[in-house]
């Protein structure tokens, strides 16, 4: 079965620092990699997904097949970056059962 | 609002007792899903119609819940002789047909305590 880790739980850094989280899965076949955040009070929306191959909020992630990973990475953190975040996986296009992983929370420190 | 909505927002339930919770997607999207989600962890997937066809259910759901969705638009999850373990974050997400900008729009969730 699919599975998806993210090894840190929580993650602080100082606004205006790089920030990375990392996500590593274990999949067979071709997945499609998520990543999804939650800002305080706020609903759990996509942030990006790996086909889309877009930077959104100055976010990127690329999917590393060879070392199954999808880490997620900001140059520049913003105080507003501060939320938890969740990488997950779909191993169907156009499907949405998706496999999470138990998410990081990020601090961005003024 | 236009979003996902969940009603109730919180649950406090008795062990033993059954609990229901409704799920109304967003207009038009012909996909459901329910996810559970518990302390520390990201959210499990449970089960998934498509219209009014449940089309997938997790192992996770017992045979005390059960999932409907009669007309194709709002859906409904009912778990019976609630137990401890069942306290969690139940999330409804929907999604649109296929189209380009797809993606998955989660509710704010039904927060489950069982006592």
């Amino acid at each position: 079965a699919q599975r998806v880790t993210q090894p840190e739980k929580l993650l602080s850094v100082f606004k205006g620092a790089p920030v990375e989280l990392k996500c590593n899965y274990s999949y067979s076949g071709s997945p499609e990699l998520f990543w999804y955040v939650q800002y305080s009070r706020q609903r759990l929306q996509l942030l990006l997904r790996h086909i889309s191959r877009e930077s959104i909020k100055g976010f990127t992630a690329d999917l590393n097949k060879g070392e199954t990973s999808f880490h997620l990475k900001k140059p520049f953190a913003q105080e507003e970056d501060s939320a938890m975040y969740y990488c997950a996986l779909s191993i169907r296009s156009n499907d949405y059962k998706l496999s999470f992983g138990a998410g990081t929370t990020v601090t961005v420190r003024a | 609002d236009t979003g996902v909505s969940q009603d109730p927002r919180h649950k406090i339930t008795k062990r033993g007792q059954n609990v229901t919770f409704r799920c109304d997607p967003i207009s038009e999207h012909n996909r459901l899903y329910w996810y559970r989600q518990t302390l520390g962890q990201g959210p499990e997937f449970l089960t998934y119609f498509q219209n009014e066809a449940q089309l997938e259910k997790s192992r996770l759901l017992s045979d005390r819940f059960s999932a409907e969705r009669p007309k194709g638009s709002f859906s409904t999850l009912e778990i019976q002789r609630t137990e401890q373990g069942d306290s969690a974050m139940y999330l409804c997400a929907s999604s649109p047909p296929y189209s380009r900008d797809e993606k998955l729009f989660f509710g704010s969730g039904t927060q489950l305590s069982v006592l």
